[in-house]
């Protein structure tokens, strides 16, 4: 089975500019998180999606960061504009039951300068 | 506000010794305790989990203890091997969070030949 994909896995941007990542889940996995470790602190939830709703998004910081997941499928997370402190590590999981241990993708590193 | 404390950035053992990381939680809603492993430029992967109701879990090498009136827990591997190297993340859950999980800082664990 094929595990939780992200793209891009780097991302170099300007302060301002806007930045789309893409997650992929496992098929099938109708719950789908996103996460960010922004420079090597803990790891921070952003928002949970139940197929295509928002599920809790309770994490998110700020409406800068947009996510949306059309057709319950693959998910992005848009920054727009980014600031320098978006910089970190955003990990995708997804699950197939709500629940307690989920399979996270290797994550794309965000650095706006 | 750090819900869950790791509070070793890093911890050096020798190969075949035992490798004990240490957890400290604050919010007494969790109930539910996971620890995952994550190696550079890959997402955390799931190692092993405890509910509350539980004092003790054994997988393998691997064996989490938690004491809830100290609000603390522990993951034990014996024997430790090179491959363990990696950074270790503990995390929590509440029923009625909807399973977000919150996690620790991460404590890198590095063993010695």
């Amino acid at each position: 089975e094929a595990g939780v994909t992200q793209f891009p896995s780097h991302s170099v941007i300007e302060k301002g500019q806007t930045v789309t990542l893409r997650c992929d889940p496992i098929s099938g996995h109708d719950n789908l998180y996103w996460y960010r470790r922004v420079m090597g602190k803990e790891i921070k939830f952003l928002l949970h999606f139940v197929k295509e709703s928002k599920q809790d998004e309770s994490g998110m910081p700020n409406n800068r960061f947009l996510a949306e997941r059309t057709g319950g499928t693959y998910s992005t997370l848009k920054v727009q504009p980014a600031e320098l402190e978006d910089s970190g590590v955003y990990f995708c999981a997804s699950s197939q039951d709500v629940g307690r241990g989920y399979t996270f993708g290797s994550g794309t590193r965000l650095t706006v300068v | 506000d750090q819900q869950v404390k790791q509070n070793s950035p890093s911890l050096s053992v020798q190969e075949g010794r035992i490798s004990i990381l240490n957890c400290d939680y604050t919010n007494s809603m969790f109930d539910y305790f996971l620890w995952y492993k994550k190696y550079p430029a890959e997402g955390p992967t799931f190692l092993i989990s405890i509910s509350s109701i539980k004092d003790k879990n054994e997988d393998g090498r691997f064996t989490v203890f938690l004491n809830k009136s100290a609000k603390h827990l522990s993951l034990h591997i014996v024997p430790s091997q090179p491959g363990d190297s990696a950074v270790y993340f503990c995390a929590a859950s509440a029923r009625g969070s909807n399973y977000q999980l919150i996690w620790g800082a991460g404590t890198k664990l590095i063993i010695k030949p």
